[in-house]
């Protein structure tokens, strides 16, 4: 599986929109690209996940660019409680393995 | 509702012991895992299993090991506990296509 870069940390004023941005140059054809959360200790979140096209649900929007190497989860305004950190991970055909890396810490202040 | 649970919830073990964790689901999903969380990392992943019978090992599997006897349950053992397994422990399932995973609230491990 591709291995993905993120920022450490972002921060982003409540009700603003979220951009957290990620890179997987090495990602392959049949590849996903998914977003996964977690919240200070608690279990991970699904949140959204893509191949290709623009996917947006009642959670975020993931934008990923044409030549697939990188990708941008949106969150469109933001609150207090979207404060965790946000994984970005891509994901082949075989098996539902997760690969997670170290992801970003989003703090979303008042 | 379906959900995925875990217990203990928080557990204090001995260095050379057997410990083993629950994780039962409701979902009905034939894909489950078992990840280990440590203090300022992301989730690593010890064993899965695709279905009844079936486990395979991850990426950290030494020292773990899993059983499938029914859909619903996969029990991790640590056959002699170390220190270096004192962590947060989650398990998670997922359906066929593995398009989410749902994960379970943790169990806190720490071994003296």
């Amino acid at each position: 599986d591709a291995k993905t870069t993120q920022p450490t940390s972002m921060d982003c004023a409540e009700g603003r929109a979220a951009n957290l941005p990620c890179n997987h140059s090495t990602i392959s054809g049949n590849e996903y690209v998914y977003w996964y959360r977690q919240i200070h200790s608690q279990g991970p979140q699904y949140i959204i996940h893509g191949l290709k096209n623009n996917e947006t649900n009642e959670m975020a929007s993931l934008i990923i660019t044409e030549d697939r190497k990188s990708s941008t989860l949106i969150l469109p305004h933001a609150t207090l409680r979207d404060t965790a950190v946000y994984y970005c991970i891509v994901r082949g055909n075989q098996g539902g393995k997760l690969i997670f890396g170290q992801g970003t810490e989003l703090s979303v202040k008042p | 509702d379906a959900e995925i649970t875990q217990s203990p919830r928080h557990k204090i073990t001995e260095t050379g012991r057997q410990v083993t964790l629950a994780c039962h689901q409701t979902w009905n999903h034939n894909n489950m895992f078992w990840y280990r969380q440590d203090l300022g990392h992301g989730l690593r992943l010890i064993h899965y299993s695709y279905g009844v019978h079936d486990t395979n090992k991850g990426e950290v599997s030494d020292g773990y090991s899993v059983s499938r006897s029914n859909t619903e349950d996969l029990p991790l053992t640590l056959e002699s506990a170390a220190s270096s397994q004192t962590s947060v422990y989650f398990c998670a399932s997922a359906g066929q296509g593995f398009s989410e995973q749902f994960f379970g609230p943790g169990t806190r491990l720490t071994v003296l």
